[in-house]
């Protein structure tokens, strides 16, 4: 099984949809990420969490809402789906040392189309 | 602000070539770099980092990558390419003077590799 699970991997919704997408992972540590990647643009962060009371928003937070439930999950809502909302979504998660230092382990991805 | 420029949007090599990907990057000290990597339908991988010292790191699959301050590069290398290395790479810079707690990832190079 994979250390990052994401799910659903893939997704077609509609506009004005409420979407959770959802990431658990087995590797034990406290630091998750949320990443949208884009054809041309790379990866931006989303959200990201340090524990389960620490929530930060990265760089692109603005339409998303997360919610950390327990150490091991960390889930991205669109509260409200648009189109251009439409992209492939990394989960990630990192040691103490965080993304500065340490490496991060990506999620297979959740592909979302919003139509 | 940092930034990652990978200014290499799609390489063409035949198998058995030489490769060399270049990423530049923007900051005002000595920054952390990593390159990843994702292959077709997989999350990114990290393929190697540099924080401080020695300037050309050795990674995984045989990928290394040279740090030079002087050009604000990171290039990655590998000397002999083999088919299963077509996937896009993502360089990606952290920022540890700022304060971030997440990293920057350039745009990508896509990675074909012909017989």
């Amino acid at each position: 099984d994979a250390d990052v699970t994401q799910t659903p991997r893939n997704r077609i919704t509609k506009t004005g949809k409420r979407i959770m997408l959802e990431c658990s992972q087995t590797k034990g540590h406290d630091r998750m990420y949320w990443y949208r990647q884009d054809p041309g643009l790379g990866l931006r962060l989303i959200y990201y969490s340090f524990d389960v009371k620490d929530i930060n928003k990265g760089e692109i937070s603005d339409g998303y809402s997360v919610s950390r439930q327990a150490q091991a999950k960390f889930s991205l809502s669109l509260e409200s789906a648009i189109p251009n909302q439409t992209a492939l979504y990394f989960c990630a998660t990192s040691d103490y040392g965080g993304a500065l230092t340490g490496e991060l382990f990506f999620g297979e991805g959740s592909r979302l189309t919003v139509l | 602000a940092q930034s990652v420029t990978q200014p290499d949007i799609h390489i063409t090599v035949s198998e058995g070539a030489s490769l060399e990907l270049r990423c530049n990057y923007s900051y005002g000290a000595t920054p952390y770099l990593f390159w990843y990597v994702q292959s077709p339908g997989q999350g990114l991988q990290l393929l190697l980092k540099y924080f401080s010292g020695d300037t050309l790191v050795q990674g995984i699959k045989g990928f290394e990558a040279e740090f030079k301050r002087s050009q604000s590069s990171f290039n990655l290398r590998k000397p002999s390419v083999h088919w299963s290395d077509a996937a896009e790479y993502f360089c990606a810079v952290g920022a540890p003077l700022t304060g971030a707690n997440n990293l920057f990832f350039g745009t990508g190079t896509r990675l074909t590799v012909i017989p």
